[in-house]
């Protein structure tokens, strides 16, 4: 089984500051990795994804995530945050040998952008 | 296109209602999915249709009935709900149900249900 810990429930962050979300994960075996957003009463939408290869990946709108094995994180960064990236952030990790259903999600963090 | 579609967007409905929430994706997907997320917390699974067939269910109540017409569409039929069943429903889907490189779940917009 494996696990994913958001510690940071909230993390307010004044407009055009860097912001970084903390990603953490326990597996037994090798993860694929993701990160979904979920902006006020929308559902989810994928943000980025680790699969393989290159540790540093990037979506569309600015965000990084940077996979590390050794501290089994995937941590969320961008260096500077716009009022409408206002929304939920889920972390999540699915078992590279199992079924999609494994896909385990994090608590979610907040992120508050302070004009 | 990435789309799942979901309808109605917002459904109040009474203990005694029976109601349908619809999902529809044209990516040619194999594996359907419907997670229940109440307000502040993670989205949870309830069940998972691959190739029309369910494949599993997650001890969900019997007032919640699933059901998968084609490859494309996935209906959730609703019975006898209580109050705390109001929570959004998502529907996903992915290329097929196993994890696999680039075989990414794919979410909905989802639907708000009220039960009163």
């Amino acid at each position: 089984a494996q696990s994913v810990t958001q510690l940071d429930s909230q993390v307010p962050v004044f407009e055009e500051a860097p912001v970084e979300l903390r990603c953490n994960y326990s597996s037994s075996v090798s993860v694929y990795l993701f990160w979904y957003v979920q902006y006020p009463n929308q559902g989810l939408q994928l943000l980025l994804k680790y699969l393989s290869g290159s540790t540093l990946v990037k979506s569309i709108n600015g965000f990084e995530a940077e996979f590390n094995k050794s501290q089994t994180s995937f941590h969320l960064r961008k260096p500077s945050v716009h009022i409408s990236d206002t929304a939920e952030y889920f972390c999540a990790v699915s078992p590279s040998n199992f079924g999609n259903e494994k896909l385990t999600f994090g608590t979610g963090t907040r992120l508050t952008i302070i004009p | 296109d990435t789309e799942v579609t979901q309808t109605p967007k917002h459904l109040v409905m009474g203990m005694t209602n029976k109601k349908s929430l619809k999902c529809e994706q044209h990516m040619g997907h194999r594996a359907m999915y419907w997670y229940k997320q109440k307000a502040k917390k993670p989205p949870e699974l309830m069940f998972v249709y691959s190739y029309e067939k369910l494949s599993i269910n997650e001890s969900v109540p019997s007032r919640f009935s699933p059901e998968c017409p084609n490859s494309s569409l996935l209906n959730l039929h609703l019975h006898a709900l209580q109050p705390e069943d109001s929570a959004l429903y998502l529907c996903a889907s992915s290329q097929d149900r196993r994890g696999g490189s680039g075989n990414t779940i794919y979410f909905g917009e989802g639907s708000w249900l009220t039960v009163v």
